[in-house]
């Protein structure tokens, strides 16, 4: 089945550590995001990219680095410079050309202790 | 720059009674509009579009929405809720041009009681 699939789904981290996350999809599509939620804030993004080999900030990108190598994966790394990583982190996708309806994964919830 | 509000943070009916979402957008030019739900400890799912065909959009679990452009609104309804509906919904809005993300709203939290 086709989707998109985030690893792993709970992590747990000491602080000043950098974590990596995880985003693989097999819908052929073109852009990729990840977006933060925190409780009554919504979803914020962080970074997107719309091809391979390029990405942009989003909202909150500070603390974050991200890499599109292959068109499948978007992995997001929150380094220890993120103050506050203690989050549920989502990517999503979406087919280049369309009205920008995304397609997320089950998430992968960060806690630092 | 486009922007959501939703109003009510938590809303709560009983089953069987209408389900009323609210969404207010605000965007320099006209809007692509979306409803997402999400349960617990998972990712979003769409409920619905809007994409500048009809105002009157009607999307999967029984729930559907409305643009008015004159009020820039999009609420979400359902006319009889049920249990399971019980969850988090969020509107969300993307320009016509530009680039291709969305912005979401805060999250209405939606509880049912029997």
């Amino acid at each position: 089945d086709g989707g998109i699939t985030q690893s792993p789904k709970y992590l747990f981290r000491k602080e000043g550590q950098n974590v990596t996350l995880s985003c693989e999809q097999n819908l052929n599509h073109d852009a990729m995001y990840w977006y933060r939620q925190d409780p009554g804030q919504g979803l914020r993004l962080i970074y997107y990219s719309q091809i391979v080999n390029d990405f942009q900030k989003g909202d909150i990108a500070e603390g974050y680095s991200v890499s599109r190598e292959k068109k499948e994966s978007f992995p997001l790394t929150v380094t220890s410079a993120q103050k506050n990583p203690t989050a549920f982190y989502l990517c999503a996708s979406s087919p280049s050309g369309g009205i920008g309806e995304l397609f997320f994964g089950e998430g992968s919830r960060l806690t630092v202790l | 720059a486009q922007s959501v509000t939703q109003l009510g943070s938590h809303v709560s009916v009983s089953e069987g009674a209408l389900v009323l979402l609210r969404c207010n957008y605000s965007s320099s030019v006209p809007p692509y509009l979306f409803w997402y739900v999400q349960y617990p400890n998972k990712g979003l799912q769409l409920l619905l579009k809007y994409t500048s065909a009809a105002t009157l959009v009607k999307g999967i679990n029984g729930f559907e929405a409305e643009f008015k452009k004159s009020e820039t609104s999009f609420h979400l309804t359902k006319p009889s809720a049920h249990m399971s509906d019980a969850a988090e919904y969020f509107c969300a809005v993307r320009a016509l041009q530009g680039a291709q993300k969305l912005v979401f709203g805060q999250g209405t939290r939606l509880t049912i009681n029997p």
